[in-house]
């Protein structure tokens, strides 16, 4: 099977400009991730959509982040504006069924704020 | 909440010596644990999980990791490393009940495989 597709691999920006990334999960899976990897640090959560619907974005900051999933397929991440510490690989990954041990990841967006 | 301690930030190895990659964990509830690997730009790739049962889980590749309920641990190991092991290695956690499937994850271990 297809693995999940993220685009762009890598994007420059620089601050106060903003960002968009999409990510394409396995075909049916129902629930998608979006993580923040720092470097030097494991990945955190962001946000968690079952289908179509947000299951947990209480570390998503809301005040510059936005995700959407509108048809239940695919997602986009935003960040607008963009801040420094913003710097950071940002991984999508699919569940079928939002078992942890299903997960699959993409290969990531590295974004780096100038 | 749950949260993941993996000791040591790097660890050099030499090729076909043993490796161990310590983690340890603070979760109120009972825990489902994974190893993931990544390689240089790549994604995260699942490398062994507990889920339950024996607490000795082992991959493909010849890792291994024990659960260890009383020490709150899930230490892996490998007898004998080879050079395309050098990878970050992650430890997470997720809770096995009360329905929130959020992987809570470690700083990663990076391990170098020296010739």
């Amino acid at each position: 099977e297809a693995g999940v597709a993220q685009s762009p691999r890598y994007k420059i920006i620089e601050k106060r400009q903003s960002v968009a990334f999409w990510c394409n999960p396995i075909s049916g899976h129902a629930t998608l991730y979006w993580y923040q990897q720092i470097l030097g640090q494991g990945p955190k959560l962001l946000i968690q959509f079952q289908n179509n619907g947000v299951v947990d974005d209480s570390q998503l900051p809301k005040d510059r982040f936005s995700a959407e999933r509108l048809k239940g397929v695919d997602s986009t991440l935003k960040i607008q504006p963009a801040k420094l510490e913003d710097s950071a690989v940002y991984l999508c990954a699919s569940s079928l069924d939002g078992r942890p041990y299903g997960y699959t990841f993409g290969s990531g967006t590295r974004l780096t704020v100038v | 909440a749950q949260s993941v301690t993996q000791l040591d930030s790097q660890v050099p190895v030499f090729e076909e010596a043993p490796v161990e990659l310590r983690c340890n964990y603070s979760s109120s509830v009972s825990v489902y644990l994974f190893w993931y690997v990544q390689y240089p730009n790549q994604g995260l790739q699942l490398l062994l999980k507990y889920l339950s049962g024996s607490t000795l889980v082992e991959s493909i590749n010849g890792f291994e990791a024990e659960f260890n309920k009383s020490q709150t641990s899930f230490h892996l190991r490998k007898p004998s490393v080879h050079i395309s092991d050098t990878a970050e290695y992650f430890c997470a956690v997720s809770p096995s009940q009360g329905g929130s499937e959020k992987l809570v994850f470690g700083k990663g271990t990076k391990l170098t495989v020296n010739p």
